[in-house]
């Protein structure tokens, strides 16, 4: 879907080493999601944010933070990663701020961890 | 015990086939979602329900709200159907986060 970009789609990283991935939407809505997908998990919420400077933390949040200077990029940051943090994230937004109770989902990022 | 439970978590069919997936969850909810992602792929919403049912094209949802209950029908499956199919439940609170069925991975031969 056009409205809502995730970058990078691939990446491998190193233990210990900082790690950012942005999501990026077109629609112009507040409500932006973070989320990982594990085998034998259902997907699981990271962190998400109702608008600028405005987050909070998912079921899943640690070893993440997250930031929101505008409101079109949701970034996700793992601070020093590991390999439990292993997994394929996806960002999601909702238009519940303007009446759309629809979610759509980024394309994922497969993150490594060696 | 997980708020959503999905079955079954495999199911194979062959192409024609009617399918049903079912989808169980014990919370209170505002809406239900059913999802699909193909291998590799990203997720896409097929349908959001609060009541009754929905169809699009060959798929038709329901959902049971005092049996906390929906089902995925797909009526003359073909190959392309063949994909990790999700339900997720939203809150009824302010904060639009869903909670999510593990999958049902669905592949259809020919």
């Amino acid at each position: 879907d056009a409205g809502i970009t995730q970058s990078p789609r691939h990446k491998v990283t190193e233990t210990g080493t900082p790690v950012t991935l942005r999501c990026h939407q077109t629609e112009n809505h507040r409500y932006m999601y973070w989320y990982r997908q594990d085998p034998g998990h259902g997907l699981r919420l990271i962190h998400y944010s109702y608008g600028v400077k405005d987050t909070d933390k998912g079921e899943v949040s640690d070893g993440y933070s997250v930031s929101r200077s505008k409101t079109e990029d949701f970034l996700l940051t793992l601070e020093s990663a590991t390999s439990s943090q292993t997994s394929v994230y996806f960002c999601a937004i909702s238009g519940r701020d303007v009446g759309l109770y629809g979610y759509t989902f980024g394309s994922g990022t497969r993150l490594t961890v060696v | 015990k997980n708020e959503v439970e999905q079955s079954p978590q495999n199911l194979t069919a062959q192409e024609g086939e009617f399918i049903t997936i079912n989808c169980s969850y014990s919370v209170g909810i505002s809406a239900l979602h059913w999802l699909q992602q193909h291998p590799g792929g990203g997720i896409v919403s097929l349908f959001m329900l609060s009541s009754g049912k929905k169809k699009h094209g060959r798929l038709i949802a329901t959902i049971n709200i005092q049996e906390k209950h929906s089902s995925l029908h797909i009526t003359a499956s073909h190959p392309r159907d063949s994909a990790v199919y999700i339900c997720a439940v939203r809150r009824p609170d302010n904060t639009d986060k869903l909670i999510f069925g593990t999958g049902t991975r669905l592949q259809v031969f020919p």
